[in-house]
């Protein structure tokens, strides 16, 4: 079956610097999304990116993050200068143009660390 | 404003007797309703969902889930625990055009031998 990978599986940065996560959503997908869960806590809801660009974005999703589909096949998100608070797993998620409730495919999740 | 609630955070279960995790929403509107369930270190794996008809749904790996309007929940069962079930679990409403999830804080389930 299809899976949405991410890369790396576990990122570590120091806070400031610049942190691209990596996605590569099933391939027939069109709908892409970014959700976090910070350790302990809830999945939250960051972006999701349909037709090129951002359809929805949560107030979690500051002037921080960005998200971009380089080619046909990659779909990342940037956090331009990470902050502590940033530690958390992040997950993208991908849906194929069924039904408008058709269900998410998770990735594996990147656990970023910000020291 | 659109919400889900898991009262519980953690549910124990002895294996082959019946599991049930719970769940509750708020939304305006029909409610799209999720499970989802994430095992150490892995993403989140669809379980079923709930979108019209029938109040019961079946999903994979055994489990079901009952809609409840009036009560507002949409509960996880499962009739025979398996020790293999032990994992976090999540229940999701849908959310605008787009499909965004909300979801619940997450219950952990432990099913012991």
């Amino acid at each position: 079956e299809p899976e949405v990978t991410q890369t790396p599986s576990h990122q570590v940065t120091q806070m400031g610097q610049e942190v691209i996560l990596r996605c590569v959503p099933i391939s027939n997908h069109l709908y892409f999304y970014w959700y976090r869960q910070i350790l302990g806590q809830k999945v939250e809801f960051l972006v999701s990116f349909y037709n090129n660009e951002i359809s929805e974005k949560s107030e979690i999703f500051d002037d921080q993050f960005s998200v971009e589909r380089p080619d046909g096949s990659n779909f990342t998100l940037k956090i331009r200068s990470t902050k502590l608070e940033d530690s958390a797993m992040y997950f993208c998620a991908s849906r194929g143009q069924g039904p408008n409730n058709s269900p998410l495919h998770f990735g594996n999740g990147t656990r970023l660390t910000v020291t | 404003a659109q919400s889900v609630a898991q009262p519980e955070d953690q549910v124990n279960v002895a294996e082959g007797n019946p599991l049930t995790v719970k769940c509750t929403y708020s939304v305006s509107g029909n409610p799209y309703l999720f499970w989802y369930v994430q095992y150490p270190n892995r993403g989140l794996q669809f379980l079923l969902k709930y979108i019209t008809g029938d109040n019961l749904v079946k999903g994979s790996y055994g489990f079901e889930a009952e809609f409840n309007k009036s009560q507002t929940s949409f509960h996880l069962k499962k009739p025979s625990a398996l020790v293999s079930d032990s994992a976090l679990y999540f229940c999701a409403v849908k959310v605008g055009g787009y499909n965004k999830l909300i979801f619940g804080a997450g219950t952990r389930l432990a099913v012991h031998p």
